[in-house]
């Protein structure tokens, strides 16, 4: 049971370049969430999603966009990356409000 | 190198004491509380919850507190051990809509001197 899996592990990117991060549960999750982890800030919400199809804005959603085809995949798209971009992402599902949020491993984002 | 865990606070304590780790939060609102573990590169793992309407919560080793008068949290880990060494986040949800939209604090540094 992989859980949340997130791909790729690390990267770099050139200042206005694009890419998707991926993230894939196979724990039938309805609820999914995009953060963004920087030195002695925390994690901070991007955008959430609670079931295929609905999508909604974090604290932080500028730069980025989501999009929810399917209840297993949630990938995070940067349409134009900044250096203020670099970050460690995590993506995390739970089944329903109030229960434990599953996190993948995270993706190291580096821009330049 | 890992740049998580920077400028946080730090907590040292030796193996066998027991531990507690501090959160304030934010909202008197929220209505849900949850303790995340996070070893260097990997991803925060749960530890334990805890609902608005309950003061206090036990699981193995780890005891979540739940002040709502002071907005205060804390966590308790008995006979603390080396593999407990981490960084340590506490977090709220706020309202009944979105899911867990969670708000996390900035993480606490448990160091387990041997």
């Amino acid at each position: 049971n992989a859980g949340v899996t997130q791909t790729p592990k690390f990267q770099v990117l050139k200042t206005g370049q694009s890419m998707t991060l991926q993230c894939a549960q196979d724990m039938n999750h309805e609820y999914m969430s995009w953060y963004r982890q920087d030195p002695g800030m925390g994690l901070r919400l991007i955008h959430y999603s609670v079931g295929a199809g609905i999508t909604d804005q974090g604290e932080v959603p500028n730069g980025y966009n989501v999009s929810r085809s399917t209840t297993e995949d949630f990938p995070l798209r940067l349409l134009s990356a900044a250096p203020s971009q670099t970050s460690v992402y995590f993506c995390a599902s739970h089944r329903r409000p109030n229960t434990e949020a599953f996190f993948g491993q995270g993706t190291r984002l580096t821009v330049v | 190198g890992e740049s998580v865990g920077l400028h946080l606070p730090t907590l040292s304590v030796q193996e066998g004491d027991n531990s507690i780790i501090n959160c304030a939060y934010s909202n008197s609102a929220s209505d849900y509380f949850i303790w995340y573990k996070q070893e260097s590169g990997k991803g925060p793992q749960f530890i334990i919850d805890i609902r608005s309407n309950m003061d206090k919560r036990q699981g193995q080793r780890v005891t979540v507190l739940l002040n709502k008068t002071v907005k205060h949290l804390s966590l308790q880990i008995a006979a603390t051990q080396p593999g407990d060494s981490a960084v340590y986040f506490c977090a709220e949800k706020i309202g009944t809509g979105g899911g867990n939209k969670l708000t996390f604090g900035t993480g606490t540094q448990l160091k387990v001197e041997l």
